[in-house]
Formats: C-alpha cells, structure tokens, sequence
C-alpha cells in the first residue's frame, strides 16, 4: 500500500528557512515523478515543485530561487528546502505521487506552515 | 503558464441531481487533464485523469470528457458523499497548474 507522510511543519519567522519531509513507503521514490503541492487558508490547490524519476527538478516561479526539491533515495524521503520564507507561504503543504499522465495519484496528509512574526 | 479556467466556482444541487462541472485550458493539453476531490480537512482524491479514465475505486456515476481543449466532469446522480470541492489540474507542461475549484453545496 502506497504511504506518504508529511513532516516538518511549524511556525517560522518572515525570511526564514524550513524543510519538509515527505516519507515514502509501498513504492520507491526513483520510480516516480513526484510533486508538492500548496493550498493557503481557504484557497484552492498550487502546485508548487516537482522533481522527476530521473532527477529533474521544476518549480513555480511563485517560489522558484528559494525552494529546492530533492530525494533521498536511502531513505525513500521527499524533501523541500524553504528559504526567504514570506507570508504568503503560509499554506498545508501535500506531497504526492505520480502515475502515467503525471496525474497525482497518491497524497500525503498535509502539513501546515505559518510564515508569521 | 497553461492557465485553467474552471466554472462555475460554486453550486448548489439536491441528491439525484445530475451536475456538470467545466474546465477550459489557455492552450491545446492533449488529455493531460485531471479531476479531483477534495473535502474539507482532507487531502485531495484523484477521481479521473487523462480527460475520461475513471481512477480505481472511484464509483461510475463520475465521468470526463474532453472537446477541444473544454474538459467536463459530469457527476450522474449526486450522493451525499459526493459534496465536496473539485478541482481540475493540467499536467501536460510545468508549471502543473490547477482550476480554481468548484464547491459543490447542498440546496
């Protein structure tokens, strides 16, 4: 059974850093695309960075030059690296799984991050 | 960026109501068109993709169509279970991009 299970959130300080992990279990990482994916306070769904079975990384130019994506593949863990953190940050963070027409199959829970002073 | 223009943003319909939501893409997607569920609190739910294929698990009164580049998500017979917000996602080109959502209330 595919698992994703989201960690890291919290509240952080205007300009600050955080990162987020998203443990995979029931399938490995390197097989599959895989993405984050953002949805602020009663707003809808942005997809935010995705990072392919090969390697490459792409990102929505909202948070492209202070997100990184990257993979453990050891470990079988998602992570998103967040830098120069501003308010409108402040969203639950999903990771999720790809399948064939890099439709988003499988989602992790969420975790919230509260970018406030 | 593909922009999705999604409509209408809200609805109110009864149990039994057949109801049809519409998603059109800025530019020619192919079929890299999917819809999702998503109910308060939770994690969004994959219920069709590429534009008419019906995710496992996923009851058959849901179906999708495409004309052009107009995706349409019908729900046939709306059960309570089905009152939700629903979302329509390109993934033919990065940036993936996502509709702005449809709630669909109870009247």
């Amino acid at each position: 059974e595919v698992q994703l299970l989201e960690s890291g959130g919290g509240l952080v300080q205007p300009g600050g850093s955080l990162r987020l992990s998203c443990a995979a279990s029931g399938f490995t990482l390197t097989n599959y695309a895989m993405s984050w994916v953002r949805q602020a306070p009663g707003k809808g769904l942005e997809w935010v960075s995705g990072i392919g079975g090969g390697g490459s990384t792409s990102y929505a130019d909202s948070v492209k030059g202070r997100f990184t994506i990257s993979r453990d593949n050891s470990n079988n863990t998602l992570y998103v690296q967040m830098s120069s953190l501003r308010a409108e940050d402040t969203a639950v963070y999903y990771c999720a799984k790809s399948s064939g027409h890099y439709e988003l199959d499988n989602w992790g829970q969420g975790t919230l991050v509260t970018v406030s002073s | 960026d593909i922009q999705m223009t999604q409509s209408p943003s809200s609805l109110s319909a009864s149990v039994g109501d057949r109801l049809t939501i519409t998603c059109r893409a800025s530019q020619d997607i192919d079929t890299y068109l999917n819809w999702y569920q998503q109910k308060p609190g939770k994690a969004p739910k994959l219920l069709i993709h590429a534009a008419s294929n019906l995710q496992g698990g996923v009851p058959s009164r849901f179906s999708g169509s495409v004309s052009g580049t107009v995706f349409t998500l019908t729900i046939a017979g709306l059960q309570p279970d089905d009152f939700a917000t629903y979302f329509c996602q390109q993934t033919y080109r990065t940036p993936l991009t996502f509709g702005q959502g449809t709630k669909v209330e109870i009247k």
